[in-house]
């Protein structure tokens, strides 16, 4: 099956300072990536999509300029995180998406990001 | 048997069981629908899905079932296992390709 890796795995970083997340599939192009977030206990939130090429579209509610997303190659998304506080602390999963046309979606292991 | 907690229902079951683990959905125009299983730490696994053009579909020990007339959706486990304890989240095709999660059920397998 299609494999989608992230790095890191988990990250503890200082109020204020920005932290990068990436995202690659593994053995196929990705069309597009997706980037979720969740808290414990709830469900996945969409925060944006993001087209190889293209900028990202961001969810309601989601600032662009805070979680700034990278989609430069086929198989590797970024998620910069800026100014990061407390409140910021979740686990974020990006998934990918092969086809444009295809509603399936390939998860990868999620990171734990920890803003002390 | 179940239970809601603050944010995620839990659903108890013994080894052996059949498990069936619920969903409504939203929005009327979704066209397809996922069942994911989350284990803690991890990203979500892809068990099954199913087009809105059918009501049942048939995997390894699962079976979703889909009624679009009240808007649900159902996973039901055969013969449940300790390896099948983890959160299940049910994931709609919201438009523009997107998924919407469901709000997920906590399944915890007693041997």
């Amino acid at each position: 099956g299609a494999v989608v890796s992230q790095h890191p795995s988990r990250v503890i970083c200082k109020s204020g300072t920005s932290v990068k997340i990436e995202c690659r599939s593994l053995d196929f192009q990705a069309t597009t990536m997706f980037w979720y977030r969740q808290f414990p206990k709830q469900s996945l939130m969409l925060m944006a999509t993001s087209n190889e090429g293209s900028k990202a579209t961001y969810e309601q509610g989601v600032e662009k300029d805070k979680f700034l997303i990278n989609h430069a190659s086929l198989t590797l998304s970024t998620l910069t995180v800026t100014s990061a506080h407390p409140e910021d602390s979740s686990f974020y999963i990006c998934s990918a998406r092969f086809d444009r046309g295809s509603y399936e979606q390939y998860f990868g292991p999620g990171t734990r990001l920890t803003v002390t | 048997g179940e239970s809601v907690g603050l944010h995620l229902p839990t659903l108890s079951v013994q080894e052996g069981d059949n498990s069936i683990i619920n969903c409504a959905y939203s929005n009327s125009a979704s066209d397809y629908f996922i069942w994911y299983k989350q284990e803690s730490g991890k990203g979500p696994q892809f068990i099954i899905d199913i087009r809105s053009n059918m009501d049942k579909r048939q995997g390894q020990r699962v079976t979703v079932l889909l009624n679009k007339t009240v808007k649900h959706l159902s996973l039901q486990i055969a013969a449940t296992q300790p390896g099948d304890s983890a959160v299940y989240f049910c994931a709609e095709n919201s438009g523009y390709s997107t998924l919407t999660f469901g709000k997920g059920t906590m399944l915890l397998v007693s041997p």
